[in-house]
C-alpha cells in the first residue's frame, strides 16, 4: 500500500462549482499535513497545512481525520486560476522532528469557463 | 529574488555521463532537501541535510548519487553514469526547522 493515496483524477468542473479532494495515509504515526499545488512543470508550493481541528484559507478548508487517516481539502467557487495538481502531502518523520515530506501523485484539477 | 534558485534549470546529458546539480536555499534555512519527479508522480524524498551534516538518505539514492553541503548553504547533487531512468525533475527544497518546505523551481534532467 501507497504511503499516501490519492484519485489522480482528473476532476473537469466548471467555474464557480466547489470541488473536493480525498487523500488516505498508511502511517497512523504521521504528525503534519499539508496540501501542495504545483503548476505544470513548476515546483510544489504550499497551499496549506491541515490541523486536526480542520482550517480554512478563503475558499479553500482542509480537514482531517486521525481515526480514519483521511485527509480533504473542498475548493469552494472554483476559479480557472484554480487549475493545477493538489498534492496531499505527510510528514515523513516519524519521530517528531521534520523530516522527510512523502506526496502522493496528485489530483489534477481542471476548471473551465 | 530571495527564494530557493537551483541550477542548471535543464540539463540534457547522454547516458554514462556525470552531472552536477546545484541549490542555494533560503538564505536562514539551516534545512535541505533534495527531492525527485517522474511524470504523472507526485516528488520522490532523496536526501536531507541539518547544516552540513547529511542526516537521511533514501533508498532511491544509489551508489551513483551522491550530495554534499560543504559549508552548510548551497548543495550539490552529483549523479554519475547516468542512466535513462535517471531522467525526472531535481527539486530542492529548504526550511528553517518548522513543518513548511519551500522548493526552488527544480532542474529537469534528460538522459538520452
Amino acid at each position: 500500500r501507497k504511503e499516501v493515496e490519492q484519485d489522480p483524477g482528473p476532476f473537469n468542473v466548471p467555474e464557480g462549482a466547489t470541488v473536493a479532494f480525498n487523500c488516505t495515509y498508511s502511517n497512523s504515526a504521521s504528525q503534519s499535513f499539508f496540501w501542495y499545488r504545483q503548476d505544470c512543470r513548476k515546483e510544489p508550493k504550499l497551499l496549506m497545512s491541515v490541523y486536526s481541528s480542520g482550517n480554512e484559507d478563503g475558499r479553500f478548508t482542509a480537514q482531517l481525520n486521525r481515526a480514519s487517516q483521511y485527509i480533504s481539502l473542498l475548493i469552494r467557487d472554483s476559479k480557472l486560476s484554480d487549475s493545477a495538481t493538489y498534492l496531499c502531502v505527510v510528514n515523513g518523520n516519524y519521530g517528531g522532528s521534520q523530516g522527510n515530506l512523502i506526496f502522493g501523485k496528485g489530483t489534477k484539477l481542471s476548471v473551465k469557463p | 529574488d530571495t527564494g530557493v534558485s537551483q541550477d542548471p534549470r535543464h540539463k540534457i546529458t547522454k547516458r554514462g555521463q556525470n552531472v552536477t546539480f546545484r541549490c542555494d536555499p533560503i538564505s536562514e534555512h539551516n534545512r535541505l532537501y533534495w527531492y525527485r519527479q517522474t511524470l504523472g508522480q507526485g516528488p520522490e524524498f532523496l536526501t536531507y541535510f541539518q547544516n552540513e551534516a547529511q542526516l537521511e538518505k533514501s533508498r532511491l539514492l544509489s551508489d551513483r548519487f551522491s550530495a554534499e553541503r560543504p559549508k552548510g548553504s548551497f548543495s550539490t547533487l552529483e549523479i554519475q553514469r547516468t542512466e535513462q531512468g535517471d531522467s525526472a525533475m531535481y527539486l530542492c527544497a529548504s526550511s528553517t526547522g518548522t513543518d513548511t518546505q519551500y522548493f526552488g523551481p527544480g532542474t529537469r534532467l534528460t538522459v538520452l
